[in-house]
């Protein structure tokens, strides 16, 4: 099957504590997003990486770092999580960057903070 | 101050109805246009894009461009309780890093 994966599916966690989320994709796409849905539903983007290099890196406090071990893998650390950290954290891919590369997202992980 | 504006924010509309959705870029930079579905607890699927200016349909989905207004609409006809999501329109700019700016949504739900 090829899509987009996202592990872990939801996460409760305590303020201050670090958690680490997973992302892989099997589209053969070079480009791979972050973006937060809050619960406004709100999307926004986070990063962006082509090819394992940052290519986006939005306004996002500093205790968000991405991490990309090859083009098919995208994953995200939270260090000291915080309240408004609550939220759905989706995983996205894409062949190449440009504007009509289709992104396909995968099926999120919901973080709790407590 | 949201730079792409959709609305109206919810709507209802009966089984076999037109639901017309809008949304608008404050931004000047941008040169393609998504429209994503979001059922709840699900995450965004593509349903239709657009670039030029005009009109794009896919069997009950059309789709509006007019690219001096930075405008895009979508229309859904014979509408279907299965079509009742949230729809996202997403802007892409004229940069090269994929980087799409959606709006708040419209959530549609359709009655039987």
């Amino acid at each position: 099957e090829t899509a987009v994966f996202q592990t872990p599916n939801y996460h409760v966690t305590q303020v201050g504590n670090e958690v680490s989320f997973n992302c892989k994709q099997t589209l053969g796409h070079d480009t791979m997003y972050w973006y937060k849905q809050d619960s406004k539903k709100l999307l926004k983007i986070m990063f962006s990486y082509n090819n394992k290099q940052l290519i986006v890196n939005e306004t996002v406090p500093r205790r968000f770092s991405p991490q990309s071990s090859d083009k098919a893998h995208l994953n995200l650390r939270i260090k000291s999580v915080e309240p408004e950290d609550s939220a759905v954290y989706l995983c996205a891919s894409s062949f190449r960057t440009g504007s009509s590369y289709e992104q396909y997202f995968g099926p999120g992980t919901r973080l709790t903070v407590l | 101050q949201q730079k792409v504006q959709q609305s109206p924010e919810s709507l209802i509309v009966p089984e076999g109805g037109m639901a017309s959705l809008n949304c608008t870029s404050s931004d000047r930079n941008v040169d393609y246009f998504w429209w994503y579905r979001q059922h709840s607890g699900k995450s965004p699927k593509m349903l239709m894009s657009i670039f030029s200016n005009g009109e794009k349909e896919e069997g009950r989905f059309t789709v509006h461009l007019n690219k001096a207004s930075l405008h895009t609409s979508l229309h859904i006809r014979d509408s279907q309780p299965s079509d009742s999501a949230l729809y996202l329109c997403a802007a892409i700019g004229t940069g090269n890093t994929g980087k799409l700016i959606f709006g708040l949504g419209t959530t549609l739900q359709v009655q039987p």
